[in-house]
């Protein structure tokens, strides 16, 4: 198993721009998340989906979309760049097969955003 | 969501027992505790959950009084490689599905 993957691992946007970070789970859990954690700081909740086709929004949506068209991917995406989105974002996923409350998370992408 | 409250940093030293405490006076009946360990540049990682009394795995132990009110994560004999930021979190994502991460207790352990 490959876990949680995120794609890239490090981008430079310019203010405006937009742009798609990529996250993939093989566990064939249910619950997908993405996090951003601003330096010497917690994780911040984005979005969430608690299966294909359902998503929410966590404590900082503004700025960002999500879908979630297969049980595995869950992509989230930066509509115009803007400096205060200069971030490490992590993706979670977690699931029944373990406990909902253990989440598995990604190595992060860092972004900056100039 | 429930807030909680650990404290900013500790210091150890190799060898040790690191003990941090956690508290959440508004936990709900449904809420669970849930404790993640991070690393520099890592996600973080699941350590150990609980719902009541006393939780052991081969990496911690998590005490719980029976007011739940309060929660110790205990680190027997740490390494310096368990240096790290510990969070603890207070929910049930099967039932809530959102967990709050706070700032978190940073551990520094010292040869």
């Amino acid at each position: 198993n490959a876990g949680v993957t995120q794609t890239p691992k490090f981008q430079v946007l310019k203010t405006g721009q937009s742009m798609t970070l990529q996250c993939a789970q093989d566990m064939n859990h249910e619950y997908m998340s993405w996090y951003r954690q601003d330096p010497g700081m917690g994780l911040r909740l984005i979005h969430y989906s608690v299966g294909a086709g359902i998503t929410d929004q966590g404590e900082v949506p503004n700025g960002y979309n999500v879908s979630r068209s297969t049980t595995e991917d869950f992509p989230l995406r930066l509509l115009s760049a803007a400096p205060s989105q200069t971030s490490v974002y992590f993706c979670a996923s977690s699931g029944a097969s373990h406990s909902y409350n253990e989440q598995f998370f990604g190595p992060g992408t860092r972004l900056t955003v100039l | 969501l429930a807030k909680t409250t650990q404290p900013i940093s500790m210091d150890s030293y190799e060898g040790q027992e690191v003990n941090i405490t956690c508290s959440h006076n508004n936990i709900a009946t449904n809420d669970y505790i849930t404790w993640y360990q991070q690393f520099p540049s890592q996600g973080p990682r699941f350590i150990i959950q609980g719902y009541k009394t006393k939780v052991t795995n081969e990496v911690a132990s998590l005490f719980i009084p029976a007011d739940r009110k309060s929660s110790t994560l205990s680190l027997p004999r740490v390494s310096l490689s368990d240096t790290a930021v510990y969070y603890c979190l207070v929910g049930d994502l099967s039932n809530d599905y959102k967990l709050s991460f706070g700032a978190g207790t940073t551990v520094t352990v010292r040869a």
